[in-house]
């Protein structure tokens, strides 16, 4: 089976940087996705890593190590707009993905 | 056209009757999923259809029924269902089927969904 932990919440003030880890036991590994969702949203596709180092989009970079099977998405310069959970998702499989429990994330001023 | 999109947003059904959630990309993506997501809880994977065949049912009850008519085109037909069967039904879809070196060309869109209530 697979298993992805993540902080419930966690606070931050605008402009600041946050790390939000993710831990993960799965079968298979093909890589690591973050998505974000506001609430009444859907997920919305944010990084991806295959392999081990940092993919940076923007704000935003996301991280992994496989031999730790340990990921973290950094979100810098933070904007009020980005209150919202955060999901970490494995693909232990070509085709499925599993979501971790999400982090709530929010930024005040 | 980037999008995926999801009919109808909102849906309400007695446990007698039948219906159907449709989604719909046309971004030439040949992977299509079903997810079904509780409040403040992760989206769970029930079905994924690559290639228009069905390959992963995540042990999903017969009352719901998947169709993939086509590539473009995704229902889940819906019967019998129970009050527990409340949730967000979202579609998602990706332009590859998935190998372990396409990347993010696996990345999957999803639409905004169909949030359904069970009487």
């Amino acid at each position: 089976g697979q298993s992805l932990e993540q902080p419930s919440e966690v606070t931050a003030v605008e402009g600041a940087i946050v790390q939000i880890n993710c831990t993960y036991q799965t079968s298979g590994f093909y890589g690591l996705s973050w998505y974000q969702q506001h609430d009444g949203g859907a997920p919305t596709f944010l990084s991806y890593n295959a392999l081990d180092g940092l993919e940076e989009t923007g704000r935003f970079s996301s991280f992994l190590s496989r031999s730790d099977s340990y990921g973290y998405l950094l979100l810098q310069e933070l904007q009020m707009k980005d209150s919202a959970s955060y999901f970490c998702a494995v693909r232990p499989g070509a085709n499925n993905l599993f979501f971790g429990t999400g982090t709530r994330l929010t930024v005040i001023p | 056209d980037t999008e995926v999109t999801q009919t109808p947003k909102h849906l309400v059904m007695g446990m007698t009757n039948k219906k159907s959630l449709k989604c719909e990309q046309h971004m030439g993506h040949r992977a299509m999923y079903w997810y079904k997501q509780k409040a403040k809880k992760p989206p769970e994977l029930m079905f994924v259809y690559s290639y228009e065949k069905l390959s992963i049912n995540e042990s999903v009850p017969s009352r719901f029924s998947p169709e993939c008519p086509n590539s473009s085109l995704l229902n889940l037909h819906l019967h019998a269902l129970q009050p527990e069967d409340s949730a967000l039904y979202l579609c998602a879809s990706s332009l590859n089927p998935g190998s372990e070196l396409s990347g993010k060309t696996d990345t999957q869109y999803f639409g905004p969904g169909t949030r359904l209530t069970v009487l």
